[in-house]
């Protein structure tokens, strides 16, 4: 059974930096065409896609927002970690981590972690 | 503003037939890219519905169907049910920009 879990602080400051940590179990990053994806959703809107990184340790990240994103991997703790520098109000959201098998969609996701952004 | 294209709502009575259109573009779904459908009840996250335009999950009723052509694709939800009210988002892969991409999201009301 594939699950994972998002943690990391539920209020941050304007201008903080931002981490966010993705547990998961019932997969292996090591397996060749997984990868783990991070999406977010501010209150009422859509999804939009952030960052991902695969079983070959490549990272994609959304254009828009590339300068301020970074994603990283830790194999032995089944983790991965998103980093959102220069926070903004306008990125309050719930952000979700997900999984995906080779092809280009998410079957898993974890809950949410809804993150405020307010001084 | 999203990349691919879909209709704040629809609606539809119990039983009846309701699509969900989703338009993209040369570079998403008209290059040959799968379009993929998730299904976010009110407070939950995102469930994959469809995946690859027209293949179901095990566990998802065959009420849902998916299909595509061209630079677009649609979601079919026959014999309505009241637990279908939610949201659902089309999402594709867009090869210029190497991104993941999401409709804007279709919030299906059940009248």
């Amino acid at each position: 059974q594939i699950t994972l879990k998002e943690s990391g602080p539920t209020l941050v400051k304007p201008t903080q930096t931002l981490t966010l940590t993705c547990t998961f179990s019932g997969f292996s990053l090591r397996t060749s065409g997984v990868g783990v994806g991070w999406i977010r959703q501010p209150p009422g809107e859509a999804l939009e896609w952030l960052a991902d990184i695969d079983w070959n340790g490549e990272e994609t990240y959304s254009p828009s927002l590339k300068r301020r994103l970074t994603i990283t991997m830790d194999l032995s703790k089944n983790q991965v970690v998103l980093t959102m520098t220069d926070m903004d109000p306008v990125d309050t959201a719930t952000f979700y981590c997900a999984y995906r098998r080779a092809s280009h969609y998410f079957a898993h996701w974890g809950r949410g972690s809804l993150v405020s952004v307010t001084s | 503003q999203s990349v691919l294209t879909q209709p704040p709502s629809v609606s539809g009575a119990p039983g009846q037939r309701v699509t969900i259109s989703c338009t993209g573009s040369s570079s998403d779904i008209g290059a040959g890219y799968d379009v993929h459908w998730y299904q976010q009840l009110p407070g939950t996250a995102p469930k994959l519905l469809i995946y690859g335009n027209n293949n179901r999950p095990s566990g998802v009723p065959d009420r849902f169907s998916g299909s595509k052509s061209g630079t677009s694709a649609s979601l079919a939800i026959t014999g309505l049910q009241a637990d279908d009210e939610a949201d659902y988002y089309c999402q594709s892969y867009d090869s210029v920009v190497i991104s993941w991409v999401f409709g804007g999201g279709t919030k299906v009301t059940v009248l």
